[in-house]
């Protein structure tokens, strides 16, 4: 089955505690991207990888790293986690091929809660 | 400075009757519109695109339409049904290619049966 997967789907943490999500893709997608969601906000982009160690800031980047060693896993490293990234993460994938319709398939979502 | 706007955030149908969810941009560069719908505890999904040469765009129920002038896009659900209802999010790219993208802040719908 094509899908994202994100691990874990919900975390709490404490401020200052580094830690990872991991987000793995199964259908060969270049374009990979991660986004928060928060009230009031919708959806921001933190950022995104256009292709194995090409990445790059979205919106919102401040606090955030990502790599993309592999092509399918694109996982996101909050160093010193604060609690203003208490937030609900998303990852997508898709492919590139411009000037089609195709968009961009995402995970479940991970819950993450910094005390 | 959101860059793309859903200034409302829900909205209420009839099942049968017809649901328009609106959504206003900033940015006259933008050239790719999506709409997402999204179940609570489940991930986006996709439901219609139109890029900026045209200015309506039709699937099954589903049409987006585009006013570049107005920088606004909206989307119409007819017949709406109460499978519909979820949190509708529009969205906007600056480039075909896929690489930032700019999200309003949602619209909830309600379609009671």
């Amino acid at each position: 089955e094509a899908q994202v997967t994100q691990n874990p789907r919900y975390l709490i943490t404490v401020t200052g505690k580094k830690l990872t999500v991991t987000c793995s893709q199964n259908m060969n997608h270049e374009y990979m991207s991660w986004y928060r969601q928060d009230p009031g906000l919708g959806l921001r982009q933190i950022y995104y990888s256009m292709n194995v160690e090409v990445t790059d800031k979205g919106d919102v980047p401040e606090g955030y790293k990502v790599s993309r060693k592999e092509k399918r896993n694109f996982p996101l490293i909050l160093e010193s986690p604060s609690p203003n990234q208490t937030s609900l993460y998303f990852c997508a994938s898709s492919p590139l091929t411009s000037g089609s319709e195709e968009t961009q398939y995402f995970g479940p979502g991970t819950r993450l809660l910094v005390l | 400075d959101q860059q793309v706007k859903q200034n409302s955030p829900s909205l209420s149908v009839q099942e049968g009757r017809i649901s328009i969810l609106n959504c206003d941009y900033t940015n006259s560069m933008f050239d790719y519109f999506l709409w997402y719908k999204k179940y609570p505890a489940e991930g986006p999904t996709f439901l219609i695109s139109i890029s900026s040469i045209k200015d309506k765009n039709e699937d099954g129920r589903f049409t987006v339409f585009l006013n570049k002038s107005a920088k606004h896009l909206s989307l119409h659900i007819v017949p709406s049904q109460p499978g519909d209802s979820a949190v509708y999010f529009c969205a906007a790219s600056l480039g075909y290619n896929f690489n930032k993208f700019y999200f309003g802040s949602g619209t909830k719908l309600n379609v009671k049966p």
